[in-house]
């Protein structure tokens, strides 16, 4: 099955840029999303690509996707202290609403 | 619209008991996802329901159950608790199977303890 690996703790300075690395299996995977989860919430879909894309961007979020190399990653412009919070890559093989999450990393901004 | 609702919100129960956690998804959605998030593991798809079937399940034990109703409520179920299965227990709904994440939308999770 799929294999969604990402790395556990990130420490940014605010208003710094932060960047999430995600790296997946399935070369079939067909969208790649990110997810946010602050303490106590659900899960926010922040952003996602489709995997025909090379780059995504949406405000201070940046989605790059390398294909060949199964690698995903997510910069966050000027970090905010609001941007703390657990982010979880995720990605859609198959017909059916099977998503595969990796273990998520937990950005930590320093004021 | 009414977001994706899970009840309870927190449970505790004991060791052996049985649970059962609700799902009511966005008007209109037809699928519901559940996953299971544990700090050591992530979070793990169990299972996929559309039209009060089964159409996807993960790699949990049987005593992980679910069922859909004729409305698209979902529960799930967990029998003879074990400490382990202690996690925060998320939904998602969707319109149909095969519909992408992009148009998923997730609860705000039961967390359920175990002691």
């Amino acid at each position: 099955g799929e294999d969604v690996e990402q790395s556990l703790f990130l420490s940014v300075r605010e208003g710094d840029s932060s960047v999430i690395n995600c790296t997946y299996t399935d070369s079939s995977s067909t969208y790649l999303y990110w997810y946010k989860q602050e303490p106590g919430a659900g899960l926010q879909l922040l952003t996602y690509i489709f995997s025909n894309m090379d780059m995504k961007q949406d405000q201070r979020l940046t989605v790059l996707l390398n294909k060949k190399d199964k690698h995903l990653s997510l910069r966050i412009a000027d970090t905010q202290t609001g941007d703390s919070a657990i982010y979880f890559c995720a990605v859609h093989s198959g017909g059916y609403q099977k998503v595969t999450f990796g273990i998520g990393t937990k950005l930590q901004v320093i004021p | 619209k009414a977001g994706v609702t899970q009840t309870p919100r927190y449970l505790i129960k004991t060791r052996g008991q049985q649970v059962t956690l609700s799902c009511s998804p966005i008007s209109g959605h037809r699928s519901v996802s559940w996953y299971q998030q544990t700090p050591g593991q992530g979070l793990q798809f169990l299972f996929e329901y559309f039209s009060e079937t089964q159409r996807n399940k993960g790699n949990f034990p049987g005593r992980f159950s679910g069922r859909q109703f004729s409305n698209s409520r979902s529960e799930m179920n967990v029998s003879t608790l074990e400490l382990g299965d202690s996690a925060l227990y998320l939904c998602a709904s969707s319109l149909g199977p095969g519909t992408p994440n992009t148009e998923a939308f997730f609860g705000q999770g039961t967390r359920l303890t175990v002691v």
